[in-house]
């Protein structure tokens, strides 16, 4: 199955400032989400990051806080906009290769600490 | 919407012993997919094991198995000989097959001791 690097695995950010995370996947894949997880709880899918096209988000993320790109079938990003101790969280990744069920990978995590 | 339940937020269990986490799910779908995904505190979510739901044969993969009750909407996962490394957050996850979204459940936190 694809492995996956996200980056940063940690970081203490500012109120107001911005941070963008990172995924590499070692291979092509059709599918990429984003996740957010409080510390002890379940992952909410924040959204769908689609090659070539705007990312699909789920209810209650909007594209103006939560920017994604996905500029080919092995990267993504996404971007915590204008900062508050509410986004104080763990951000991860997956991707889904094109056998679906087997090709569910996630990236390690990055917690983020909004001070 | 696809909703996944675990009732039991933690666990524990002796080292060498068995446990059993349970997970039900609500679909109105014939076809889909069940995991179950360990997290360790490394915070790597890590796939332990999967069903397809028009499979009857139960899930196994060396210690771990899976009690998949269809009509009872049942997917629990049995650890055998439980290992200090198995400590861990444990999340049930449905995906439909036709989709690509997984829902994840609660998850339950298992603490193995020695």
């Amino acid at each position: 199955s694809a492995v996956i690097s996200q980056k940063p695995s940690r970081d203490i950010c500012q109120r107001g400032t911005s941070l963008t995370i990172q995924c590499q996947v070692d291979s092509q894949v059709t599918m990429m989400f984003w996740y957010r997880q409080q510390p002890g709880q379940s992952l909410t899918l924040i959204a769908t990051a689609n090659q070539g096209s705007e990312a699909t988000y789920e209810s209650g993320f909007v594209i103006d806080k939560f920017p994604i790109s996905r500029p080919n079938l092995t990267f993504s990003t996404l971007t915590v906009s204008n900062m508050s101790p509410e986004d104080s969280s763990i951000y991860l990744c997956s991707a889904m290769g094109s056998e679906g069920y087997y090709g569910y990978t996630f990236g390690s995590g990055t917690r983020l600490t909004v001070v | 919407a696809q909703t996944v339940t675990q009732s039991q937020p933690e666990m524990s269990v002796q080292e060498a012993e068995t446990v059993t986490l349970s997970c039900t799910y609500d679909t109105s779908e014939s076809n889909y997919y069940l995991f179950w995904y360990k997290q360790p505190p490394s915070r790597q979510m890590i796939l332990v094991i999967r069903q397809e739901a028009y499979k009857q044969q139960n899930a196994t993969e060396n210690r771990f198995s899976v009690n998949f009750q269809k009509a009872a909407k049942s997917f629990s996962l049995k650890i055998s000989d439980s290992q200090l490394g198995d400590t861990a957050m444990y999340f049930c996850a449905f995906r439909e097959t036709s989709g690509s979204r997984l829902t994840f459940g609660e998850g339950t936190q298992l603490t193995v001791n020695p």
